[in-house]
């Protein structure tokens, strides 16, 4: 029943290690992005990719690499982490643009950098 | 510079009261969209209200209603019988394009 999921829901680790996160979407939709909300709770989008095409990559490092392997889901693959990029990630689905269509949120995935 | 702004960090109402959350943006666009999102302690981000720039009929969702003023570029949050459930962070979200910013959020008690 879960419209849009992430895995895992935690996240925790050593700096300098590579970790992913999953993130599936069930709803047939055509747009997936990735957010950060920091500890301040400021949310930022980071990527978003429509139908498995790259279409916003904000100002992020690097070491963050999105992944689409198909248009229900979107990784995000993070090397070398750091302690700056504990935050918690949101995946987001939209069926077409954010212009034109409301977002529908995952459950979030609390990363935590030691 | 900040293109959505949320002048109330932290807000509190009584039960089955109205309470407004303010939000401003900064745009010189004339196409965009404005949302309302939640965020309970859960962290599921939900989605309250959306108000099309193109409409002038504010949007209305059951006990929640916008006041849209365009040439003022502000969005308000109008809360009507507030419920222990509605407390939470409640995020203004700006969109245009294949851009989107949210604002920094108000948290919203609701005292019983």
């Amino acid at each position: 029943d879960t419209a849009v999921s992430q895995t895992p829901k935690y996240l925790v680790t050593q700096m300098g290690n590579d970790k992913s996160i999953k993130c599936e979407q069930n709803l047939g939709h055509d747009t997936m992005y990735w957010y950060k909300q920091d500890s301040k709770k400021f949310l930022k989008i980071m990527f978003s990719y429509n139908n498995k095409e790259l279409i916003i990559n904000e100002t992020v490092p690097n070491r963050f690499s999105p992944k689409s392997p198909d248009k229900a889901h979107l990784n995000l693959h993070i090397n070398s982490l750091e302690l700056g990029d504990s935050a918690v990630y949101f995946c987001a689905s939209s069926r077409s643009g954010p212009l034109t269509d409301t977002q529908y949120f995952g459950p979030g995935t609390r990363l935590t950098v030691l | 510079a900040q293109t959505v702004t949320q002048s109330q960090p932290e807000m509190s109402v009584q039960e089955a009261e109205t309470v407004t959350l303010s939000c401003t943006y900064d745009t010189s666009e004339n196409n965009y969209y404005l949302f309302w999102y939640k965020q309970p302690p859960s962290r599921q981000m939900i989605l309250v209200i959306r108000q099309e720039a193109y409409k002038q009929q504010n949007a209305t969702e059951n006990r929640f209603s916008v006041n849209f003023q365009k040439a003022a570029k502000s969005f308000s949050l109008k809360i009507s019988d507030s419920q222990l459930g509605d407390t939470a962070m409640y995020f203004c979200a700006y969109c245009t394009g294949n851009q989107f910013y949210f604002g920094t959020g108000t948290s919203l008690t609701v005292i019983p």
